[in-house]
């Protein structure tokens, strides 16, 4: 069975520019999370999705935007972005029911801002 | 919002010995206990989770132990050999209807010296 794929690998960007950030779950899974772990602290809540809504976001501000597609896939957009968003960005998968089910991680997208 | 707070920070064990980490949460609502793994350059892992409803799990050299009265949950690894040298996370997350969002402890890096 496939794991959650995460596209790109690495991305650079510079100040100002937008980023996307792409997601496969896992087959079957219905919800995606994104995380953000910049170097050398924890990994931090950014975005829930699941069947094609967005059902919470964590302490980020606007210009972090993302979207959930039919085939529950997802994107992460980063808008006008900053020096400090540079950071390894994970997406993790997890069925939908009605408690708590194992949240299973990408690879992860490290994208460094110049 | 909820609060995880981990330590150490670091550990450094003798191959063969135990480890312990320690995580404690704020808010008596959570009721899910994951615990990653994420060595130097890879995802997150899924090691062990625990759930309100048990105070304690284990699986082969590892164990979580969950103390709801005083919010507080530990991973054991015993017998500890070189391949456990990584960082490992607590997490904590409360029912669907709260998000599912995992929150994180900052991560306790540790070591297994042969």
């Amino acid at each position: 069975e496939a794991g959650v794929t995460q596209s790109p690998t690495h991305l650079i960007k510079t100040r100002g520019q937008q980023a996307t950030l792409r997601c496969s779950p896992i087959s079957g899974h219905t919800s995606v999370y994104w995380y953000q772990q910049a170097l050398g602290l924890g990994l931090q809540f950014l975005l829930w999705y699941d069947e094609g809504e967005e059902r919470n976001r964590g302490n980020f501000p606007p210009r972090f935007s993302g979207r959930q597609f039919p085939n529950y896939s997802s994107e992460l957009n980063v808008n006008a972005l900053e020096l400090e968003d540079s950071a390894l960005y994970l997406c993790a998968s997890s069925l939908r029911v009605n408690s708590n089910q194992p949240q299973h991680f990408g690879d992860g997208t490290r994208l460094s801002i110049l | 919002g909820e609060n995880v707070e981990q330590h150490p920070s670091t550990l450094s064990v003798q191959e063969g010995d135990s480890a312990v980490i320690k995580c404690t949460y704020s808010d008596s609502a959570s009721n899910y206990f994951p615990w990653y793994k994420q060595e130097l350059g890879k995802r997150p892992q899924l090691i062990i989770d625990i759930r309100s409803n048990v105070g304690e799990k284990k699986d082969q050299r590892i164990a979580v132990t969950l103390n709801k009265t005083a919010k507080h949950f530990s991973l054991h690894i015993t017998e500890t050999q070189p391949e456990d040298s990584a960082v490992y996370f607590c997490a904590a997350s409360k029912a669907k209807a709260a998000g599912n969002k995992l929150t994180f402890g900052g991560g306790t890096r540790v070591l297994v010296k042969p």
